[in-house]
């Protein structure tokens, strides 16, 4: 079963615009990590941003930011001013015992 | 990433034939794991190694099986490939349970026909 889920399998985004892919996810456990991979056409699995749970501070890298709430178990991602380079498949994951994603959202930007 | 390798990058294999995945690490990490990729299903834990010798299954394991004999390599075998197993196969590694997340290769495009 899914314990990942990103409920949008598309989004698409005016270049400059913001937007913001979300996540939900199921655990038991009180510490873990969470993350946002981007894997554009290359197939490559890119490390865009990582929150630890136990961290109530929300994590920035650049234009890339999370809103990580606890308690509702949701981690989403926004990407302020959209760059046509930011079009690609964006997965969210966690780590308790090994890592576990979900089924991905692509993410289209329009010049 | 270059401190993983993953061969091939490509292959195409005929219903029933084995097959036999590598994943070559330059990272010294202690875990290696391999994932599935399929459209709607994002990524899939097929098997993980622990250490030398130490592998345990994934949420897909039915038809795959692993082996680690050096820190450095691990393979995934599929003894007689079926149409189901097409996928793209990714090989990582990492530290366990860790805020440094996983390194992924490249991947292997996988079709069987």
């Amino acid at each position: 079963a899914q314990t990942v889920t990103q409920s949008q399998p598309e989004m698409s985004v005016q270049e400059a615009e913001t937007v913001t892919l979300s996540c939900t996810y199921d655990t038991s456990e009180s510490d873990y990590y969470l993350f946002w991979y981007k894997q554009p056409p290359s197939r490559q699995m890119i490390l865009v941003i990582r929150q630890e749970a136990y961290k109530q501070q929300n994590a920035t890298e650049n234009r890339f930011s999370v809103n990580f709430q606890k308690a509702a178990k949701s981690f989403s991602l926004k990407i302020s001013d959209s760059q046509l380079g930011d079009a690609a498949m964006y997965f969210c994951a966690y780590i308790d015992n090994d890592m576990r994603f979900g089924a991905g959202t692509r993410l289209t930007v329009k010049p | 990433d270059a401190g993983i390798t993953q061969s091939p990058r490509h292959k195409v294999t005929e219903t029933g034939t084995p097959v036999t995945l590598r994943c070559h690490q330059t990272e010294n990490h202690r875990y290696m794991y391999w994932y599935r990729q399929d459209p709607g299903h994002g990524l899939r834990l097929i098997h993980y190694s622990y250490g030398v010798k130490d592998t345990d299954k994934g949420e897909v394991s039915d038809g795959y099986s692993v082996s680690r004999s050096k820190t450095e390599d691990f393979l995934l075998t599929l003894e007689s490939a079926t149409s189901s197993q097409t996928s793209v196969y990714f090989c990582a590694t990492g530290l366990g349970q860790s805020l440094l997340g996983y390194t992924f290769g490249s991947g292997t495009r996988l079709t069987v026909v």
